[in-house]
């Protein structure tokens, strides 16, 4: 089955730094990598994901890179603010209803 | 987006008694949902697939006896926690995908046993 590794577990980072997030995964099949923002107590929120046809993609301060020759990916926070303090999960999948396998998660803290 | 419930949202219960989890799509069908357990700290392990109209099927180590899953509509799936123990104490989170893999969460079930 697909393996999904993240790093690194904890960051933190200055308000107004960049903060990055990698991930690597086993599967070749995936196609679909999606990126949640968790905050203590609630559901994970799908902040930005990138799609196989796509090296990258970006959304204002987060952006994602995907490499699938390496079977890695990134997100990358700029100028960060203490809002982004969270826990940021990455996620594969290989498409149809198929089930997602997530990284085990990074706690980022922005330091004001 | 698409809207996930999920009721209760907490829940206390004595040891050895059953917990009941329902996880609705408010504005969409989902033939499929997915289970997640998450204890503190961890990430999102998922327990089950959830299929409308056939039987789950359960992650290596889960055992389906004891979570009970059923998905009699479109729109609802429930996961019953039976004979509850301390250890079965956890935050479980349901989620509906897309068929493009978007995944929409409930809320999550925070379960206290005692």
């Amino acid at each position: 089955g697909e393996n999904v590794e993240q790093h690194p577990s904890t960051l933190s980072v200055q308000e107004g730094d960049s903060a990055v997030i990698k991930c690597t995964y086993s599967d070749s099949a995936s196609n679909y990598f999606p990126w949640y923002k968790q905050e203590l107590g609630k559901r994970p929120q799908l902040i930005i994901d990138i799609r196989s046809n796509v090296g990258e993609k970006k959304d204002q301060r987060i952006a994602v890179t995907l490499n699938k020759t390496a079977k890695h990916f990134s997100l990358h926070i700029t100028e960060t603010q203490p809002e982004d303090s969270a826990v940021y999960f990455c996620a594969t999948h290989s498409g149809g209803y198929q089930k997602v396998t997530f990284g085990i998660g990074t706690k980022l803290q922005v330091i004001p | 987006g698409a809207v996930v419930s999920q009721h209760p949202s907490r829940v206390i219960c004595k040891s050895g008694t059953s917990v009941k989890i329902e996880c609705r799509s408010l504005d969409f069908q989902a033939t499929t949902m997915f289970w997640y357990r998450q204890f503190p700290k961890q990430s999102l392990m998922l327990m089950a697939t959830s299929n409308e109209g056939s039987k789950a099927t359960y992650e290596q180590g889960v055992e389906k006896d004891k979570f009970l899953i059923n998905h009699a509509s479109l729109t609802l799936s429930t996961l019953t926690v039976t004979s509850a123990h301390p250890e079965d104490s956890s935050f479980y989170i349901c989620s509906a995908p897309t068929e493009g893999g978007e995944q929409f969460f409930g809320p999550g079930t925070r379960l206290t046993v005692l």
